[in-house]
């Protein structure tokens, strides 16, 4: 089975604080993604990733960055952390051979920024 | 652009009963579905999905799904809820390509015993 392992289920940070969430997916997938989910507004796209050190900016990619320097880590980083990112934080990663593929989820990250 | 609505909020239905959570979607080429369920404080699990072939698709835990493409359609069904069963469901669209997935708003379901 596919696992995406994000490291923190629970995290607390305070403003202006640069904030680093990570993911790591063990079944060598092409394709990774970050995701932030609200109430209400279901998932956004906040970054995605098809290679090593490529990057492409999702629908909400402003306030974030992210890096991928190996296959299997994809990391997303707020600059400078601000309340209204408050949020849940959901990683996923898929194989890249195309549209029949299902993108694998990790439990996420609820993230408090106070 | 691709988009998925999901009209209901919340769906309530008794255990034993058939469950139905409903979802349209656009897109400008072949569609591909999935749904998706979450359970409190987890990550999105895949049930399953459509690609070509039979409208009827079979998925996990005694869920299906049909596709209609004149209703531009992709109900997610269950013969017999489980109190177990309860939980959000996010129904997903992309078109051909390798692109993310797009989500609907979800749907919370409860199941009463």
């Amino acid at each position: 089975d596919v696992k995406v392992t994000q490291s923190s289920r629970y995290l607390v940070k305070r403003t202006g604080e640069k904030v680093f969430l990570e993911c790591v997916q063990d079944m060598d997938h092409e394709n990774m993604f970050w995701y932030r989910q609200d109430p209400g507004l279901g998932l956004r796209l906040i970054y995605f990733s098809y290679d090593v050190k490529m990057k492409e900016k999702g629908d909400i990619p402003e306030g974030y960055s992210v890096s991928r320097e190996k296959k299997e880590r994809f990391s997303l980083i707020l600059e400078s952390a601000s309340t209204n990112q408050t949020s849940m934080y959901l990683c996923a990663s898929s194989l890249w051979q195309g549209s029949n593929q299902p993108q694998h989820f990790g439990d996420g990250t609820r993230l408090s920024i106070l | 652009a691709q988009s998925v609505a999901q009209p209901e909020d919340q769906v309530n239905v008794a255990e034993g009963n058939p469950l139905t959570v409903k979802c349209t979607y656009s897109v400008s080429g072949n569609p591909y579905l999935f749904w998706y369920v979450q359970y409190p404080n987890r990550g999105l699990q895949f049930l399953l999905k459509y690609i070509t072939g039979d409208n009827l698709v079979k998925g996990s835990y005694g869920f299906e799904a049909e596709f209609n493409k004149s209703q531009t359609s992709f109900h997610l069904k269950k013969p017999s809820a489980l109190v177990s069963d309860s939980a959000l469901y996010f129904c997903a669209v992309r078109d051909a390509g390798n692109t993310p997935l797009v989500f609907g708003k979800g749907t919370r379901l409860s199941v009463i015993a």
